[in-house]
């Protein structure tokens, strides 16, 4: 049972580079989501993708992009990275916009942008 | 805006002694409450949620929390603290009517022997 499954698990930066953060679900899961964690913050919602062929934006939004490939698939960019997205990312899914926020969680990728 | 305020970063208690977890929501409408755990470089999973069918709701691994609308608070208790239980314990409340969870800060549970 996979679950949700992020790639890549760490990932070093420097500043200006970009890459993307991969996370793919096997659940059959409408709803997406990548949240950021940092510490004595909690974690903060980037993005979100309510159904398949939807986006939109979260509390922290700026420096970042996303593309809901396919039901499974939802990818986080970072086009230009700088050192305050150095963070724990997380990808999740639900069964459904509107479940009451039952998600499930990866198990995060760490990126430390220099 | 909907916001949960998680008093104390760092709890520490010994193995069998009581647990408690502070969690305050503000909203004006009762809201859709959660706590979540996340275990050393591990994910978030969730522990138990309330959705007003019941003011105690009872989770996962031994814990459970009360909704008290007249204190807006949503403890995390469990009587008997065992050394699995160490982690990072988060509060979380709906946005509105939506999927959009607004985590607290988190407080790390540290058990000792």
């Amino acid at each position: 049972n996979a679950g949700v499954t992020q790639t890549p698990k760490f990932q070093v930066l420097k500043t200006g580079q970009s890459m993307t953060l991969q996370c793919a679900q096997d659940m059959n899961h409408n709803s997406m989501y990548w949240y950021r964690q940092d510490p004595g913050m909690g974690l903060r919602l980037i993005y979100y993708s309510a159904s398949e062929g939807t986006t939109d934006k979260g509390e922290v939004p700026n420096g970042y992009n996303v593309s809901r490939l396919n039901k499974r698939e939802f990818s986080l960019r970072l086009e230009s990275a700088a050192p305050s997205q150095t963070s724990v990312y997380f990808c999740a899914s639900n069964l459904r916009w509107g479940s009451t926020g039952e998600l499930f969680f990866g198990e995060g990728s760490r990126l430390t942008v220099l | 805006a909907q916001s949960v305020t998680q008093l104390g970063s760092h709890v520490s208690v010994s193995e069998g002694a009581l647990v408690l977890l502070r969690c305050n929501y503000s909203s004006s409408v009762p809201p859709y409450l959660f706590w979540y755990v996340q275990y050393p470089n591990q994910g978030l999973q969730l522990l138990l949620k309330y959705t007003s069918a019941a003011t105690l709701v009872k989770g996962i691994n031994g814990f459970e929390a009360e909704f008290k609308k007249s204190e807006t608070s949503f403890h995390l208790t469990k009587p008997s603290a065992h050394m699995s239980d160490a982690a990072e314990y988060f509060c979380a409340v709906s946005e509105g009517n939506t999927d959009k969870l607004i985590f607290g800060t988190g407080t790390r549970l540290q058990v000792f022997p």
